[in-house]
């Protein structure tokens, strides 16, 4: 069965700094993943997502992820955070060509002035 | 534009009444699903649908159910509504089953059970 593990439920981080959002992933078969993100009171937002090619992954908001497969992780990552980054982030892994996404448990962003 | 829209956006009821959460969708997708929001356990499947008469259990489905009677609505009933229901409902749809289909996801349902 596939799962996924978020390592940290909430990260607070100052203005500015980088961030880094940990995702592990169990699956004994192709995987791919996705990374959502939740403003206050809104619905699932795609970030960005991993199919195939390049394990480095651009997103949306100067977001991008790295696909590790020896480590089964898809890191998000970001250079140097806003206060408009203050959400809910998921990580999820899609079952090949069934359209479920299994979710993890979320980790929460709080970015600090 | 298209998109999904749930409703009500909150929602109080008593323990033991029926209550239905509605979800309604313009893009003609095929898919459409229902999650639940749990602090701790993020968005777990309750029910999906892959297309019209079309309906299936996901990891948490008892005492909820859906029906698929056309394509752009997905409701999501429950039973005899518990204080353990008590959480936020989200809805969403694809195209299709294909791993590079985006999902679409609904502003949220808060769902309080007293």
């Amino acid at each position: 069965a596939q799962s996924v593990t978020q390592l940290d439920s909430q990260v607070p981080v100052f203005e500015e700094a980088p961030v880094e959002l940990r995702c592990n992933y169990s699956s004994s078969v192709s995987v791919y993943l996705f990374w959502y993100v939740q403003y206050p009171n809104q619905g699932l937002q795609l970030l960005l997502k991993y199919l195939s090619g390049s394990t480095l992954v651009k997103g949306i908001n100067g977001f991008e992820a790295e696909f590790n497969k020896s480590q089964t992780s898809f890191h998000l990552r970001k250079p140097s955070v806003h206060i408009s980054d203050t959400a809910e982030y998921f990580c999820a892994v899609r079952r090949s060509n069934t359209g479920k996404l299994i979710f993890g448990q979320g980790t929460t962003l709080q970015v600090k002035p | 534009d298209a998109e999904i829209t749930q409703s009500p956006r909150h929602k109080i009821t008593e323990t033991g009444r029926q209550v239905t959460l509605a979800c309604h969708q313009t893009w003609n997708h095929n898919n459409m699903f229902w999650y639940r929001q749990d602090l701790g356990h993020g968005l777990r499947l309750i029910h999906y649908s892959y297309g019209v008469q079309d309906t299936n259990k996901g990891e948490v489905s008892d005492g909820y159910s859906v029906s698929r009677s056309n394509t752009e609505d997905l409701p999501l009933t429950l039973e005899s509504a518990a204080s353990s229901q008590t959480s936020v409902y989200f809805c969403a749809s694809s195209e299709s089953a294909g791993v590079d289909t985006e999902a679409f996801f609904g502003q949220g349902t808060r769902l309080t059970v007293v």
